[in-house]
């Protein structure tokens, strides 16, 4: 069974840095692009970017673009989603998420998803 | 990028009714065009795929139809647990992107 487990809810402050994590399980890693998702409070999905873990080629949003990085340890499954200095304006939901084939583009949806990792940056 | 509009924004509709939620694109994007439905506290949910392909194990129930701008997802006869938002996204170019979502109630 095809798993994505996210790693648990963070509470930062503005300037902190963070990282997030993805973890792929039930198939092989290398083989299939890993999503990124942003959802902030009672807003809509935004699509940040996404990585290939066999080669580690990542496209990103124009949005997201400096600033994030997303990178994967193919070693031990997991793919990551970084700040090197969070703002309040990235408190969101994270979901990380796998399409149902090799592709990204035009392949059938992402049909795999993490249960999603909460960030809240206050002071 | 290219820009998804759905609508409506929301909806109330009654048990049993015929439910339909339009997404456009602004450009064509062939039929690379998938639906997910999200309820609260939850993760997004993959129905449709290629605009009228039905995930395994959604109810037939559910229905998408369109191709190049304009797309449709249907609910043929809303139920409680339909209850949710709905986002089309488009995965033709990247990046991709989302529909901004459609709120279905109960009235």
């Amino acid at each position: 069974e095809v798993q994505l487990v996210q790693s648990g809810a963070e509470v930062k402050k503005p300037g902190e840095s963070l990282k997030i994590s993805c973890k792929g399980s039930g198939y092989t890693f290398t083989n299939y692009w890993i999503g990124w998702v942003r959802q902030m409070p009672g807003k809509g999905l935004e699509w940040m970017g996404i990585i290939y873990p066999g080669d580690s080629d990542t496209r990103y949003s124009p949005s997201f673009q400096g600033q994030v990085t997303i990178f994967a340890d193919k070693s031990i499954t997991t793919a990551y989603l970084q700040w090197s200095s969070l703002k309040a304006s990235d408190s969101a939901m994270y979901y990380c998420a796998r399409p149902a084939e090799r592709s990204f583009l035009g392949a059938p949806g992402f049909q795999h998803w993490g249960q999603g990792t909460l960030v809240t940056v206050s002071s | 990028d290219i820009q998804m509009t759905q609508s409506p924004s929301s909806l109330s509709a009654s048990v049993g009714d015929r439910v339909t939620i339009t997404c456009r694109a602004s450009q064509s994007i062939s039929r690379f065009l998938n639906w997910y439905q999200q309820k609260p506290g939850k993760a997004p949910k993959l129905l449709i795929y290629a605009a009228s392909s039905l995930q395994s194990g959604v109810p037939s129930s559910f229905s998408g139809s369109g191709s190049g701008t304009d797309f449709t997802l249907t609910i043929s006869s809303l139920q409680s647990e339909d209850v949710a938002t709905y986002y089309c996204q488009q995965n033709y170019i990247a990046p991709l992107t989302f529909g901004g979502g459609t709120k279905v109630e109960i009235k």
